[in-house]
């Protein structure tokens, strides 16, 4: 069956560090791939997508690129700041069905 | 900007009773889901509505759970016998016609 995995969390950062969360997943076919953003007290937002081999996802800084050859969509920030504080999901669906996969979820914490 | 609501945000049970989990999609909406996280484990979903019916739902989506859109705005979870091992966060998520699901907070069920 189709699975993500995620590296182990929490992960404790100083502001303005580099940030890389990773993502693998299991799958067959093409399916599109997330990264989900959960802040304290809110719900799962959506942070950025990619829906084929080598597009590059983007939002607020973030960057991630679906790899097929790795089966990789790692997460990279250049400089985090504390308001980056939150748990990262990664995720995968297929057109149908539609519903999404997760990871287990990393929790980032920026230091100042 | 448009979001998912969910009420309540917590909800306390005894074992055995029935509790209703409400969500309010967003209103041009179609696609509406329901996923849970028990605590320190991953998002899993459990169902999928479309057009007034079930279109997917997962192996832990049994006979003790239901699910409604019982007025065009709302979309209910029921759990009709609660278990222990039904603690969890529950989130309901919906979608236009792309692959984008919005969530909404979340209510997190405790069955003592």
């Amino acid at each position: 069956g189709n699975s993500v995995t995620q590296m182990e969390g929490p992960v404790t950062l100083s502001e303005e560090a580099f940030l890389t969360i990773n993502c693998t997943y299991t799958a067959t076919g093409y399916p599109s791939l997330f990264w989900y953003v959960q802040y304290p007290g809110e719900g799962l937002q959506l942070l950025l997508k990619a829906t084929k081999a080598d597009d590059k996802g983007s939002n607020k800084g973030f960057e991630a690129t679906y790899r097929k050859e790795t089966t990789s969509f790692h997460l990279e920030k250049g400089s985090v700041q504390v308001s980056d504080s939150a748990v990262y999901f990664c995720a995968l669906s297929y057109f149908l069905p539609r519903q999404l996969t997760f990871g287990s979820g990393t929790q980032l914490t920026v230091l100042p | 900007e448009p979001e998912v609501t969910q009420t309540p945000s917590h909800q306390v049970t005894q074992m055995g009773q029935e509790v209703i989990l409400r969500c309010v999609p967003i209103s041009n909406h179609l696609y509406f889901y329901w996923y849970r996280q028990i605590l320190g484990q991953k998002v899993e979903f459990l169902v999928s509505f479309y057009n007034n019916e079930i279109s997917e739902k997962s192996e832990i989506f049994d006979d003790q759970f239901s699910v409604e859109r019982p007025d065009g705005s709302n979309f209910t979870l029921k759990i009709r016998s609660t278990k222990l091992e039904d603690s969890a966060m529950y989130f309901c998520a919906s979608r236009p016609i792309t692959d984008t699901q919005y969530f909404g907070p979340g209510t997190r069920l405790t069955v003592l």
